[in-house]
């Protein structure tokens, strides 16, 4: 089982509707979340953090954490083409949280169709 | 902003050549990776350093090897090229805490 886990896709959702991008991570002790945005032969991009379970807004993007579950998700409201990228999910484990290592998923790419 | 640096966008170096990528982050970050992004395998994580001198390996060291002399700056070196060091390498440097990376552009070096 991969440390943290992400539908590769694509996600294919037309313009205006609802994405929602999925991520579970499998150390229960596990405490900073975070997503990525990278576009096509660019860099990834923080977009969210999330800490705490519940639900963290900014803009169009909605970051929900449930650690009972062990899952993350991003939603993206109102979707754009320009939102089409690929999602990395990312997530701190307790024992690297001194050295700040993160884990990544595989990333999921989202298609946003006009 | 913070802003992390990486020396060159595109390289081409030819098998059994010494290669150094460098990074500079401006922020005064503690720690600092080096990644490579490989299509299908997603990020893979280098070597990371979390102090002046101080080096980890991370999941493929091997071939690599990195240098941090000084806090803001911290290289990656290929010691002998290989076809199949041909990648996107990408730098992030992040503040000790509960806090995100910031990456740099990436470096795509082709070896041939």
């Amino acid at each position: 089982q991969k440390e943290v886990e992400q539908n590769s896709g694509p996600l294919s959702v037309p313009e205006g509707a609802i994405a929602s991008l999925n991520c579970t991570y499998s150390d229960r002790g596990s405490q900073s979340f975070f997503w990525y945005r990278q576009y096509s032969g660019k860099s990834p991009e923080l977009i969210m953090s999330i800490y705490s379970n519940g639900d963290k807004e900014d803009g169009r993007f909605t970051a929900q954490l449930n650690k009972a579950s062990q899952y993350v998700s991003l939603l993206i409201r109102d979707s754009q083409p320009s939102d089409s990228a690929t999602y990395l999910c990312a997530v701190r484990r307790s024992v690297s949280s001194n050295t700040g290592k993160l884990i990544f998923g595989q990333g999921t790419t989202l298609q946003v169709k006009p | 902003d913070v802003k992390v640096t990486q020396s060159s966008r595109y390289l081409v170096k030819r098998t059994g050549e010494k290669v150094f990528l460098e990074c500079v982050q401006d922020m005064d970050h503690e720690n600092m990776f080096w990644y490579r992004q490989d299509p299908g395998l997603g990020l893979r994580l280098i070597y990371f350093s979390y102090d002046v001198k101080m080096k980890e390996k991370g999941d493929i060291p091997e071939g690599y090897s990195v240098s941090r002399e000084k806090k803001e700056r911290f290289s990656l070196i290929l010691e002998s090229a290989s076809t199949n060091q041909t990648s996107m390498y990408l730098c992030a440097s992040s503040s000790t805490g509960a806090y995100g990376y910031t990456f740099g552009s990436g470096t795509r070096l082709t070896v041939v």
